[in-house]
């Protein structure tokens, strides 16, 4: 098992479509972030939770809604989304503490809204 | 403001050169510094790391780093560069903890000529 997993790995779908995705942490972390990366964009943080408590959310338009059963598992809902919104979209976890935030990721999701 | 800059948005090097990525960053308290490499379609990879002491850090792949608080910089070097380091590459400054987001530079994409 790699230490953070995403799937799908790639998804297409259409403005009016729900669809989900998932990640999955196997290395013990109590943080969890989404992010979000664009070409030609830096990497965007959109979510981040800490002991399955929501503590960040950059300015994301609602149609992105994040869920955090436990602390192994994230979750994006994605819901009437625009075209804009296709991007690799990636998963990372990482430990609090002394030795600060390094942060593992997933492979991410590459999404394609058509 | 906190942020991450990399100069150089691409650089094209031979095999067997060395190699010099450049990264400047204006962070409010002790910055955690952080190398990551992506590789077309994965997720980002840890190349290193600087919390404290050393100021030249070691990381995997033969690459290093040297953190220099008067030039606020943290540049990564490698000194004879293998096709297979062909990827893009991102400086960040992260935090204490995950409430403290983690700032990623905008990324060098390295090409390498056989």
């Amino acid at each position: 098992e790699t230490g953070v997993t995403q799937t799908p790995r790639h998804l297409v779908m259409g403005m009016t479509n729900k669809k989900s995705l998932k990640c999955e942490q196997h290395l013990g972390h109590n943080a969890m972030y989404w992010y979000k990366q664009s070409a030609k964009k830096p990497l965007e943080l959109m979510f981040v939770y800490s002991l399955e408590e929501r503590v960040e959310n950059n300015s994301v338009p609602s149609r992105f809604s994040p869920e955090c059963p436990n602390s192994s598992h994230l979750f994006l809902h994605l819901h009437t989304l625009q075209p804009e919104d296709s991007a690799l979209y990636l998963c990372a976890s990482s430990q609090d503490g002394e030795l600060g935030t390094e942060a593992f990721f997933g492979q991410g999701t590459r999404l394609t809204v058509v | 403001a906190q942020s991450v800059t990399q100069p150089d948005i691409h650089i094209t090097v031979s095999e067997g050169a060395s190699l010099e990525l450049r990264c400047n960053y204006s962070y409010g308290a002790t910055p955690y510094l952080f190398w990551y490499v992506q590789s077309p379609g994965q997720g980002l990879q840890l190349l290193l790391k600087y919390f404290s002491g050393d100021t030249l850090v070691q990381g995997i792949k033969g690459f290093e780093a040297e953190f220099k608080r008067s030039q606020s910089s943290f540049n990564l070097r490698k000194p004879s560069v293998h096709w297979s380091d062909a990827a893009e590459y991102f400086c960040a400054v992260g935090a204490k903890t995950s409430y403290d987001k983690v700032i990623f530079g905008p990324g060098t994409s390295l090409s390498v000529i056989p």
